[in-house]
């Protein structure tokens, strides 16, 4: 089964820093990735995706990530953090007909 | 265009009673999830319906039911309800067989507690 896993439960920045969110993965074949955001009291929202092509993928909000697949890692990056992208993130990777989550980095961003 | 829709939003029953879960779509999606979200444990697939007329196990499938009634409606019944399914439960949508990995879209969540 394909599998991400979240390092961290918490990161902490302040606004204007940059931040980065970790994911790696295990798959068999070539992985199909995803990074989904959750704020309070609210479904996910898709952020980007991964399927092929450029490491470097750009999505929704001023996120992107970077795809490793020496190191199989999937991190979601933002260059200068809001006070409004506090949330639960969540890496998550195709498999077969479904996604698979990980267990979600929750984000403070200070002023 | 409402995209995922879920009823209840919140919800409260007493042990061993039952309730059915609504998820509705209007992106004629093919397939529909549902998920359960607890504390430290990320989203995890209580069963889905790759296309109308199928549906699957996912990883915590015991005490719960499904139904595709139609391409846009999926439902989640629970007979028994029991403390341990005291949750947030998530509906999600994507475009399904044959269509290519698609990103899946939720609804806004329901909000059981079983007491």
């Amino acid at each position: 089964a394909q599998s991400v896993a979240q390092p961290e439960d918490q990161v902490n920045v302040a606004e204007g820093n940059p931040l980065t969110v970790k994911c790696t993965y295990s798959v068999s074949g070539n992985p199909y990735l995803f990074w989904y955001v959750q704020y309070p009291n609210r479904g996910l929202q898709f952020l980007l995706k991964y399927i092929t092509g450029d490491n470097l993928v750009k999505g929704s909000y001023g996120f992107e990530a970077e795809f490793n697949k020496s190191q199989t890692s999937f991190h979601l990056k933002k260059p200068s953090a809001l006070v409004s992208d506090s949330a639960l993130y969540f890496c998550a990777v195709k498999d077969d007909y479904k996604l698979s989550f990980g267990a979600g980095t929750t984000v403070t961003v200070r002023a | 265009n409402a995209g995922v829709t879920q009823t209840p939003k919140f919800q409260v029953l007493k042990t061993g009673q039952s309730m059915t879960l609504q998820c509705a779509q209007d992106m004629n999606h093919n397939s529909m999830y549902w998920y359960r979200q607890d504390p430290g444990m990320g989203l995890r697939l209580i069963y889905y319906s790759a296309s109308e007329g199928t549906t699957d196990k996912g990883e915590v499938p015991n005490g719960y039911n499904v139904s595709r009634l139609n391409k846009r409606e999926f439902s989640l019944r629970l007979e028994s309800a029991a403390p341990s399914q005291t949750s947030v439960y998530f509906c999600a949508s994507s475009g399904g067989i044959g269509q290519g990995p698609y990103e899946q879209y939720f609804g806004p969540g329901t909000r059981l507690t079983v007491t």
